[in-house]
C-alpha cells in the first residue's frame, strides 16, 4: 500500500539537543511538507519541498532545518534554537503543482523537557 | 493572503442528531476547499473536497459540504451523527503560492464530541 510513514510516533528529548524526525513516502510524489500542530492552533507550515535538493521556508521555519536528498524522504531537524519544540509534527506529500491536495502521515509527537 | 475561520472551537451533539460545522474562507480567486478529520494522536484524513462545479459535494462517512460563494462559506454537514464521528475537524483552502505551486491554509479546527 502506498502511503506516508513517520517515525517514531513518540519522541522524547532533553532541552538543548537537536532531534530529527523521519518522513518517508512511497506515493511517488514530488512535493513534501512539514507542519506543526499545537492545541487550538490548527496546522502551521514549517518547510516544504517541490523537488529533490530544493526546499522553501514556510510560515514558522525558525529553529528548524530540512534536507531533501531523495524523492522519498524529507527529514525535519528540530534544533536547540527552537524555543517551544514540544508539539505534534505532521508530514504530507502531493503531486507537483497540486499542493492543494495533500496526503498526510500519522504524525510524530515530540516532547522536549 | 488567504485565511480560514472556523467559528466553533467545540461542538457537542447527541448521537443520531444532525451536524453542521461552519467554515468561512478568505481568498481572492476561486478556492479549492477541503475538510479533513483527525482522531486523537493521528494524522489527517480527507473527508471531501471542492474544486469547481456542483456546489454540494459528497464525501466519505456520510458527510457533505456546500460551497456558497456569496457567503465565502464551506460548511460541513451530516444528517445523523455516530459516536465514531467524535474527532477534530479542519477546514482548509488551497491557494496558489507562486512558481507553479499551491499550499494549504488550515482553520484552527472544531472539536466534535458525541453524547451517546
Amino acid at each position: 500500500d502506498g502511503g506516508i510513514t513517520q517515525s517514531p510516533k513518540y519522541l522524547f528529548r532533553k532541552e538543548g539537543q537537536n532531534v530529527t524526525l523521519s518522513c518517508e513516502q512511497n506515493l511517488n510524489h514530488d512535493a513534501m511538507y512539514w507542519y506543526r500542530q499545537d492545541p487550538g492552533q490548527g496546522l502551521r507550515l514549517i518547510y516544504y519541498s517541490q523537488i529533490v535538493n530544493d526546499f522553501q521556508k514556510g510560515d514558522i521555519a525558525e529553529g528548524y532545518s530540512v534536507s531533501r536528498e531523495k524523492k522519498e524522504s524529507f527529514p525535519l531537524t528540530v534544533t536547540s534554537a527552537q524555543k517551544n519544540p514540544t508539539a505534534f509534527y505532521l508530514c504530507a506529500s502531493s503531486i507537483a503543482g497540486q499542493g492543494y491536495e495533500q496526503y498526510f502521515g500519522p504524525g510524530t509527537r515530540l516532547t522536549v523537557t | 493572503a488567504q485565511s480560514v475561520t472556523q467559528p466553533d472551537i467545540h461542538i457537542t451533539v447527541s448521537e443520531g442528531a444532525s451536524l453542521e460545522l461552519r467554515c468561512n474562507y478568505s481568498y481572492g480567486a476561486t478556492p479549492y476547499l477541503f475538510w479533513y478529520v483527525q482522531s486523537p494522536g493521528q494524522g489527517l484524513q480527507l473527508l471531501l473536497k471542492y474544486f469547481s462545479g456542483d456546489t454540494l459535494v459528497q464525501g466519505i462517512k456520510g458527510f457533505e459540504a456546500e460551497f456558497k460563494r456569496s457567503q465565502s462559506s464551506f460548511n460541513l454537514r451530516k444528517p445523523s451523527v455516530h459516536w465514531s464521528d467524535a474527532a477534530e475537524y479542519f477546514c482548509a483552502v488551497g491557494a496558489y503560492s507562486g512558481a507553479g505551486s499551491y499550499q494549504l491554509t488550515f482553520g484552527k479546527g472544531t472539536k466534535l464530541s458525541v453524547i451517546p
